[in-house]
């Protein structure tokens, strides 16, 4: 079946400016994450939805990220105002439920010029 | 705060080596550990996951320890192959209700060479 799909694949954007990005998870699963894989970071969790359950946001690192999941299916994550420090690739997973095994989308490669 | 830990950071290996990635955490409260394989531009792949009960997992040419205890796991892969080369990562999930996210070490960049 189909996988966890994100869009776009590539972002270029200039600082200062709004960008979101698109995860469309596999159909039936409820948990839904968002993190970020950057240059001497590695991978860092950002949010987690599940189900109508209010967000885990404990992993944005400011006020400029958002995310929101519609319908408890699509999510859109938000940054407003981009910085360069930006720059990173953003992985959404999606699993059946909160224990379970995660899969990964392809990610969408921003740089924030 | 939990960390996790992968030794070595690179490694290249002849074509037909038997080889081990090491993963080391810091807080052995855990649920389960999972491994990932990354390939360049890709996201990630699970490829194993062993829970907090379990002691070891098994996939083909791959098998995954898990010492909790110690706060280690081990990746074995057997008879390693060109197309085995890629970032491997493990990850760890907390075992208290309050974390849901996966922790990831930095990833072991594995290449085979033919």
């Amino acid at each position: 079946g189909a996988g966890v799909s994100q869009s776009p694949s590539n972002k270029v954007t200039e600082k200062g400016k709004d960008v979101e990005l698109r995860c469309d998870p596999i159909s039936g699963h409820t948990a839904l994450y968002w993190y970020r894989q950057s240059l001497g970071q590695g991978l860092e969790f950002l949010i987690y939805f599940q189900g109508n359950s209010a967000p885990d946001k404990s992993g944005l690192p400011s006020d400029r990220f958002s995310a929101e999941r519609t319908g408890g299916s699509v999510s859109t994550l938000t940054i407003q105002r981009t910085q360069q420090e930006d720059s990173a690739v953003y992985l959404c997973a999606s699993s059946p439920d909160r224990r379970g095994t995660q899969y990964f989308g392809p990610g969408t490669r921003l740089l924030v010029l | 705060k939990q960390e996790v830990t992968q030794i070595p950071a690179a490694l290249s290996v002849p074509e037909g080596e038997n080889l081990v990635l090491n993963c080391s955490f810091t807080d052995s409260a855990i649920y389960n550990l999972q491994w990932f394989r990354q390939d360049p531009g890709k996201g990630l792949t699970s490829l194993l996951l062993i829970q907090s009960s379990q002691r070891e997992q098994t996939s083909g040419r791959l098998n995954a320890s898990l010492d909790k205890s110690s706060g280690r796991s081990t990746l074995y892969i057997a008879a390693s192959q060109p197309g085995d080369s890629a970032t491997y990562l493990c990850a760890v999930r907390p075992h208290n209700n309050a974390g849901n996210m996966l922790t990831f070490g930095g990833g072991t960049r594995l290449m085979v060479k033919p």
